[in-house]
């Protein structure tokens, strides 16, 4: 199963950044990390994902640590629409389950007005 | 680019019936895999085809079953539908075969009466 850690919930005021934290200490060297989300009532959407070096797209920026043991998902100007739950995946768990994706319980962001 | 599009969006069937379910990818991605959600047991692979061929399978009854076209376009179909089978189904395409970006559609409801 997932291997990756998230906080349950956050919460999140409508402008501002969202910080999103996944531990993933049993990533090893050319694993990428994947970040999803899901909207309630809708399909699971791809977001980014990273191997070693941070990376940003339209959605998002991702950040990870030098030792690639974790990483922060970052919302730069979060709105209402990015409440959902995110998910953190490490390649390793895709992998090892035969090319499945499979979600852990992921952080429940809530942006509050 | 078109998205994912899934059809039915909702559906209602009784315990007995069989149900197709059908799932039009992003142009250009030639790999389909199905996934059934509920809250109970979250998201749970069902299978994956890639040139019209499955690739791989989840630990679902031989009720389960799929196909895909020579378009990359691809049906699951449910039989002799259970109370259990009430769920969200969802379709994701990607490129490749084992793709870890993996693009979702918007799910097809299902409620067995």
């Amino acid at each position: 199963d997932a291997k990756t850690t998230q906080p349950p919930s956050m919460d999140c005021a409508e402008g501002r950044a969202a910080n999103l934290p996944c531990n993933h200490s049993t990533i090893s060297g050319n694993e990428y990390v994947y970040w999803y989300r899901q909207i309630h009532s809708q399909g699971p959407q791809y977001i980014i994902h990273g191997l070693k070096n941070n990376e940003t797209n339209e959605m998002a920026s991702l950040i990870i640590t030098e030792d690639r043991k974790s990483s922060t998902l970052i919302l730069p100007h979060a709105t209402l629409r990015d409440t959902a739950v995110y998910y953190c995946i490490d390649h390793s768990t895709f992998y090892n389950q035969g090319g499945k994706l499979i979600f852990g319980q992921g952080t429940e962001l809530s942006v509050k007005p | 680019k078109a998205g994912v599009t899934q059809t039915p969006r909702y559906l209602i069937k009784t315990r007995g019936q069989q149900v197709t379910l059908s799932c039009s990818p992003i142009s250009g991605h030639r790999s389909v895999s199905w996934y059934q959600q509920t809250p109970g047991q979250g998201l749970q692979f069902l299978f994956e085809y890639f040139s019209e061929t499955q690739r791989n399978k989840g630990n679902f009854p031989g009720r389960f079953s799929g196909r895909q076209f020579s378009n990359s376009r691809s049906e699951m179909n449910v039989s002799t539908l259970e109370l259990g089978d009430s769920a969200l189904y969802l379709c994701a395409s990607s490129l490749r075969q084992g793709d870890e970006t993996q693009y979702f559609g918007p799910g097809t409801r299902l409620l067995v009466l």
